[in-house]
């Protein structure tokens, strides 16, 4: 198994309070993502980080933020978070551009 | 136009049989596609990927592609009730940045 390790596992949290979903890997991989999981809309891609300090937008970008100061880390952060924002969130890691991706446990957020 | 169809399902077999799994896609520059399998509550697990035309078989799994046509399909033979599951189909667009492009899921069920 990838080296992925996806914190917390299950949160729930308020709305408007700030989260941070925090993905850790031990493949040194240069790409790494933040995907969310939903009932009707499948696997979508929040953010995604091409090299430390290098990040990019995804398809469902709005209301998150990301940082990686660490090749071995990958911050997602919710800065207020919305009843919108409850999903499954998934972590995912790649050697190469091309290549194929790893998951992340995922984390069961809850926003109440 | 979604860029990767896949029927929801569920599709039921019987043990035994072939499933057959099917994906379209809408970028016809696209060079990468993956298979992933996965189980209810857990996350997405790499089951193949193929690059070129034709077919790659792994064990009871074949993958198909045929870019002419822009689809990628996923056989499984002598289906057990272990491979009861939902199968992502994802495809790597043509600006290969690794952004994955997933498909909704076809359900599989294989009936003992």
């Amino acid at each position: 198994d990838a080296g992925i390790t996806q914190s917390p596992r299950h949160k729930v949290t308020e709305t408007g309070t700030p989260v941070t979903l925090r993905c850790h890997q031990t493949e040194n991989h240069r790409y790494m993502y933040w995907y969310r999981q939903d009932p009707g809309h499948g696997l979508r891609l929040i953010h995604y980080s091409y090299g430390v300090k290098d990040t990019d937008k995804g398809e469902v970008s709005d209301g998150y933020s990301v940082s990686r100061s660490k090749t071995e880390d990958f911050l997602l952060t919710l800065e207020s978070a919305t009843s919108s924002q409850t999903s499954v969130y998934f972590c995912a890691i790649s050697e190469t551009e091309v290549t194929e991706a790893f998951f992340g446990q995922g984390t069961r957020l809850t926003v109440v | 136009q979604k860029e990767v169809e896949q029927n929801s399902g569920p599709l039921s077999v019987p043990e035994g049989a072939i499933a057959s799994l099917n994906c379209t896609y809408s970028d016809r520059g696209s060079q990468s596609f993956f298979w992933y399998r996965q189980y209810s509550g857990k996350s997405p697990e790499l089951i193949m990927f193929i690059y070129s035309n034709g077919d790659k078989e792994d064990g009871r799994f074949t993958a198909q592609l045929n870019k002419a046509s822009q689809y990628v399909s996923l056989l499984i033979r002598d289906s057990q009730p272990s491979d009861s599951a939902t199968y992502l189909c994802a495809v790597n667009p043509s600006s290969n940045t690794g952004k994955l492009i997933f498909g909704q899921g076809t359900t599989l069920q294989v009936k003992p």
